[in-house]
């Protein structure tokens, strides 16, 4: 069956430490986004990504990175930059501008 | 800016109890309004695109309707397995993979 899958399920960072999220998807999907969603909030765009090797910045992308070396891919990096990572972060990804977003079932990532 | 509010923050149900979600919104341009159901720890599943004024969607016990200003989500006789989050998205923009902007969505319970 098609859709996207994102790992781990849960994630824990230390202070000081990069983590990376994955985010793949087999939907042969063109464009690929990455939401944060805090409780109580509304999806927030980090990054997305319309073609391969290329990627945008969304409205809280401070502290984040990307890449998109394949179409099936766009994993996030959270740095030691972004001081309050703790947080639910959803990958998606849509096959044309006016499609609905899929969605994958999120990675929680926690503070030791 | 886009902006997007649904009302109301939660809603507690009786099973056959109907009722009806809120999403206004102030865009330019809308090119679509999704509506999507999120259950805890799980990503959005979407629901429904409605594009211009005046058009309406179904599905089971579910009726999207669209104004110039606001959709509304109708819940008829809902049921225990309805109870979830439901988040609404506005999409603006002339073409492209443009962005979401979602609300804060509506935390729905109900009881049997």
């Amino acid at each position: 069956d098609g859709g996207i899958t994102q790992s781990p399920k849960y994630l824990f960072r230390k202070e000081g430490q990069n983590v990376t999220l994955s985010c793949e998807q087999n939907l042969n999907h063109d464009a690929m986004y990455w939401y944060r969603q805090d409780p109580g909030q509304g999806l927030r765009l980090i990054y997305y990504s319309q073609i391969v090797n290329d990627f945008q910045k969304g409205d809280i992308a401070e502290g984040y990175s990307v890449s998109r070396e394949k179409k099936e891919s766009f994993p996030l990096t959270v740095t030691s930059a972004q001081k309050n990572p703790t947080a639910f972060y959803l990958c998606a990804s849509i096959k044309g501008g006016n499609q609905p977003q899929h969605f994958g079932d999120g990675t929680r990532l926690s503070i030791l | 800016e886009d902006q997007v509010t649904q009302s109301p923050e939660a809603l507690r149900l009786q099973e056959g109890e109907s009722s009806s979600l809120n999403c206004s919104y102030t865009v330019s341009g809308l090119r679509g309004l999704f509506w999507y159901r999120q259950d805890p720890g799980k990503g959005p599943e979407f629901l429904f695109t409605l594009y211009s004024a005046g058009e309406e969607k179904e599905k089971e016990r579910l009726k999207a309707t669209l104004t110039k200003k606001e959709s509304f989500l109708h819940i008829t006789a809902p049921k225990p397995e309805d109870s979830a989050t439901y988040l609404c998205a506005v999409q603006a923009g002339s073409s492209g993979y443009s962005t979401l902007t979602f609300g804060k969505g509506t935390m729905l319970l109900v009881s049997p």
